[in-house]
């Protein structure tokens, strides 16, 4: 069974400071993991995804997560915030190479940026 | 390309009443998934469909109903309308099936049940 815990609904952090949002997975299998961001009142959009390879990934907006197995972390991060990355944060898994599987979200994090 | 489009963005019901909600996706995307987000549940999947079949469904009940159609553009249906139903729903397209591919979502249809 998969699973996606975000830690910290919500994250408030100064412009020009590091953005850091933290996601941990369960998964039985090798995982797809997803970064995805949400504006208000608009759909989710993907920051950045891992599937195999390479296990920093850079993703838009100066975006970049890490791929870390033995934690099973995937935390998002950002080195300098600007006040346009204030929405909704949300990671997600799904197992590797399965034709039945479904994505899992996690409860979102919501990201506020001070002036 | 075009993006996802959902239609209508917002609505107005009554509790009982059944409503209808349509998802046209990105040209060539063959998978259709549909979630429902609401500020105390987060964002929970209902049903995926893919070449017109289901082929995954979250725990809803039976009102839920979806279909997709052969052009992919998909429609879900809700029957005997709940306060609890109010929520954004958004529908999601990929070129294949969601647990292997990057999902294009659209912008929402917000529901509003009084």
């Amino acid at each position: 069974a998969q699973s996606v815990t975000q830690l910290g609904s919500h994250v408030s952090v100064s412009e020009g400071a590091l953005v850091l949002l933290r996601c941990n997975y369960s998964s039985s299998v090798p995982p797809y993991l997803f970064w995805y961001v949400q504006y208000p009142n608009q759909g989710l959009q993907l920051l950045l995804k891992y599937t195999t390879g390479a296990t920093l990934v850079k993703g838009i907006n100066g975006f970049e997560a890490e791929f870390k197995k033995s934690e099973t972390s995937f935390h998002l991060t950002k080195p300098s915030a600007h006040m346009s990355d204030a929405a909704e944060y949300f990671c997600a898994v799904s197992p590797f190479y399965s034709s039945a599987s479904k994505i899992i979200f996690g409860s979102g994090t919501r990201l506020s940026i001070r002036p | 390309k075009a993006g996802v489009t959902q239609t209508p963005r917002y609505l107005i019901k009554t509790r009982g009443q059944q409503v209808t909600l349509s998802c046209s996706p990105i040209s060539g995307h063959r998978s259709v998934s549909w979630y429902q987000q609401t500020p105390g549940q987060g964002l929970q999947f209902l049903f995926e469909y893919f070449s017109e079949t289901q082929r995954n469904k979250g725990n809803f009940p039976g009102r839920f109903s979806g279909r997709q159609f052969s052009n992919s553009r998909s429609e879900m249906n809700v029957s005997t309308l709940e306060l609890g139903d109010s929520a954004l729903y958004l529908c999601a397209s990929s070129p294949a099936l969601q647990g292997t591919d990057t999902q294009y979502f659209g912008p929402g249809t917000r529901l509003t049940v009084l």
